[in-house]
């Protein structure tokens, strides 16, 4: 079992819509997450970065986190075409080392 | 734009052969990641450096090898090289040594393996 899962998708929807991407994992021990967006040949940019349980927002763009169910989410809202790219959880336990899911391949259609 | 810089973009070679991947940080970061990305295996943590020390490693092959040089560049170098090895390769900079620093993601590398 990977410590880290995540749909590959890929995941189409229309434009204007709320995505939600998802990702599970089975070590209790991590404690920081991270969401990191990577668009087609090019490199992963960080997104969202969350400590705790809850919810952080940024623009249209929230992170939750569900520490007792080992639960990730990224919700986009009012989602655009530029959105279209491959979105990765990710995750790490004090100052070791970032574990990444395989990645979800999102398409937003006009 | 980054501001990691990464060459060549692409890569063709055969089995058997060696190659060396060339990472430029970010000015100002001190900490280079390496990373794998394959489609079964997603993106994964194969060694760090800063400021010229080997700092961390995660799923390095014995054939795999890195450094980072005086002027903070990176190196890695695969050799005897096999099928399985074709994938992206990133490489990522940070300012400080911790990991809990926001990495920058170069645009990788494509590898060919054939």
């Amino acid at each position: 079992q990977k410590e880290v899962e995540q749909d590959p998708g890929p995941l189409s929807v229309p434009e204007g819509a709320i995505v939600s991407l998802n990702c599970t994992y089975s070590n209790s021990a991590f404690q920081y997450f991270m969401w990191y967006r990577q668009y087609s040949r090019k490199g992963p940019e960080l997104l969202m970065y969350t400590y705790s349980s809850g919810n952080k927002e940024d623009g249209r763009f929230t992170a939750q986190v569900d520490k007792s169910s080992k639960y990730i989410s990224l919700f986009i809202r009012d989602s655009q075409p530029s959105d279209s790219a491959t979105y990765l959880c990710a995750m790490r336990m004090g100052y070791q080392k970032v574990t990444f899911g395989i990645g979800t391949k999102l398409q937003v259609i006009p | 734009d980054s501001g990691v810089t990464q060459t060549p973009k692409h890569l063709i070679t055969a089995t058997g052969q060696r190659v060396t991947l060339r990472c430029s940080p970010r000015s100002g970061d001190l900490s280079v990641y390496w990373y794998q990305q394959s489609l079964d295996q997603g993106l994964q943590f194969l060694i760090q450096y800063y400021n010229g020390e080997e700092r961390a490693k995660g799923n390095i092959l014995e054939r795999f090898s890195a450094q980072q040089f005086p002027d903070l560049h990176s190196e890695l170098n695969l050799s005897s090289l096999e099928l399985g090895d074709s994938a992206l390769y990133f490489c990522a900079s940070s300012v400080g040594e911790r990991s809990d620093q926001p990495q920058h993601f170069g645009d990788g590398t494509r590898l060919s393996i054939l």
